[in-house]
C-alpha cells in the first residue's frame, strides 16, 4: 500500500535526446507526487513536483505526466545533457507530509 | 537554502558499538526526517519528528533511536550498530508550502559497519 515502484533502475542517453523514468504506486491517498535528483557525494535535490488535480507540469526541459487512473506518473528530460547524469528519485506524500521514496534510477547521458 | 547539516560526513565502527549521528539545522522548521539511502531501494524512512521531543517510527526503525531536545538538533542512534546498518544516511527537513512544498536534505553521512 505504501510502495512507490520506479523502472528503470538504470538509463543510459544520447545527449539531445529524451529521457523517460516512470514511477507507479498504490496508495490513492496520496496527494503530492516530486521528483528529486541527486548528484554524487550530495543529498537529493527537489527538481519538479505535481499534485494529482494536473496531468501535465513543465519546468524548462523537465516535465512530469500524471496518469491518476493508472496511477503512474513519469518524468520527462527532454534535450538531455551530460550535466543531466544524475541518480532520479520519484515519491509520494503519504499525508502528514512524510515521503516515500521509489527505488532511484541511475541516469547516464552520453555526450 | 535551508541550513541544514549533518555530521559525521563520514564514519567507521566496530560491530556491536554505539553510534549518533547528528543533524543540525538553523532556520527553525518543525519536521525533521532520517532516512537510509541503499542500492536497489532507495531511500527509506527511519524516524521522524514533528516537533521537540515528538517523534515517530518510520518503514525501517527496528535498531534505530533518535531524540530532539532543542528544534535545531536532530539525533539518530544505533544503539548497537550492526553490519545491516552500513549505508548513506540523510537528514532532511520539510520546507515551503503548497506548490513549493519539499524536502530540503543534508549532505549525508557515510556509515560503515566492519
Amino acid at each position: 500500500q505504501q510502495q512507490v515502484k520506479q523502472s528503470p533502475q538504470s538509463l543510459i542517453v544520447q545527449k539531445g535526446g529524451i529521457s523517460i523514468i516512470n514511477c507507479a504506486y498504490e496508495n490513492t491517498a496520496f496527494d503530492y507526487f516530486p521528483w528529486y535528483q541527486q548528484f554524487p557525494g550530495k543529498g537529493p535535490a527537489l527538481l519538479i513536483a505535481i499534485r494529482p488535480d494536473v496531468s501535465e507540469k513543465k519546468e524548462g526541459r523537465f516535465t512530469i505526466s500524471f496518469n491518476k487512473s493508472a496511477k503512474q506518473f513519469s518524468l520527462h528530460i527532454m534535450d538531455s545533457q551530460p550535466g543531466d547524469s544524475a541518480t532520479y528519485f520519484c515519491a509520494a506524500n503519504n499525508q502528514g507530509g512524510k515521503l516515500i521514496f521509489g527505488q532511484g534510477t541511475e541516469l547516464s547521458v552520453k555526450p | 537554502d535551508a541550513g541544514i547539516t549533518q555530521s559525521p560526513r563520514h564514519k567507521v565502527t566496530e560491530t556491536g558499538t554505539p553510534v549518533t549521528l547528528r543533524c543540525h539545522q538553523t532556520e527553525n522548521h518543525r519536521y525533521m526526517y532520517w532516512y537510509r539511502q541503499d542500492p536497489g531501494h532507495g531511500l527509506r524512512l527511519i524516524h521522524y519528528s514533528y516537533g521537540v521531543k515528538d517523534t515517530d517510527k518510520g518503514e525501517v526503525s527496528d535498531g534505530y533511536s533518535v531524540s530532539r531536545s532543542k528544534t535545531e538538533d536532530f539525533l539518530l542512534t544505533l544503539e548497537s550498530a550492526t553490519s545491516s546498518q552500513t549505508s548513506v544516511y540523510f537528514c532532511a527537513i520539510s520546507t515551503g508550502t503548497g506548490a513549493n512544498y519539499g524536502y530540503t536534505f543534508g549532505s549525508g553521512t557515510r556509515l560503515t559497519v566492519v
